[in-house]
């Protein structure tokens, strides 16, 4: 139980293009989903916060108009990066939370960008 | 923010050997969480542990929360226990949602 899945695993596109990545929780409803990003040989860092319903929650830093966060059902949440360039490659990984009670983040197994 | 301090950075280690990760954090948290990411990037829960003690199978953590740091315990190491070790704690956020702060990490690698 618990899976969550992530589409594209890994996408190259050209510098100022948007690129869109799904993160699906298979067999649960998400009420929170969540948005890292990964840098090579590095640790993972919260770009935002996603409720179903509502408005993303930015991490300070995070242009909200650069990176689109989506949340449209309690399955589903979607990442734009809009305007892609080289700087924006990276590790995406979205992990899904089921409720507040219940705190154990599921991990999707992440999406590769690389912008030409 | 919080600080969240992993140590070794890097470890390699002879198949069948054993190993003790550290996880040292600067505040006090809600809760703590074990994670292996894979070579392929997936990450895996290992342990939900904010206090006390956990075992599974080869592995097991400990958490002293009073003096803010955590272990994990891998014993008989095999090459799938290759990768990378985060932990990480839950805090409350600026807008009032708990949020994971990942630590720094340590990279494991196991020689057959």
């Amino acid at each position: 139980g618990a899976v969550v899945s992530q589409h594209p695993s890994r996408v190259i596109c050209k510098s100022g293009t948007s690129v869109k990545i799904e993160c699906r929780s298979l067999d649960f409803q998400a009420t929170t989903m969540f948005w890292y990003r990964q840098f090579p040989k590095k640790s993972l860092m919260l770009m935002a916060t996603s409720n179903e319903g509502s408005k993303a929650t930015y991490e300070q830093g995070v242009e909200k108009d650069k990176f689109l966060i989506n949340h449209a059902s309690l399955t589903l949440s979607t990442l734009t990066v809009t305007s892609a360039h080289p700087e924006d490659s990276s590790f995406y990984i979205c992990s899904a939370r089921i409720d507040r009670i219940q705190e154990t983040q599921y991990f999707g197994p992440g999406t590769r960008l690389l912008v030409l | 923010g919080i600080q969240v301090e992993q140590s070794p950075p890097d470890l390699i280690l002879q198949e069948g050997a054993n190993s003790t990760l550290r996880c040292n954090f600067s505040d006090s948290v809600n809760n703590l969480q074990w994670f292996h990411q894979n070579p392929w990037g997936q990450l895996i829960n290992l342990f939900y542990i904010p206090s006390g003690t956990k075992q599974n199978g080869r592995l097991s953590a400990t958490t002293v929360a009073t003096e803010r740091y955590s272990l994990l315990y891998i014993s008989s190491s095999q090459t799938t226990d290759s990768g990378v070790y985060f932990c990480a704690v839950d805090q409350i956020s600026n807008f009032g949602n708990e949020k994971l702060t990942f630590g720094t990490g340590t990279r494991l690698t196991i020689i057959p």
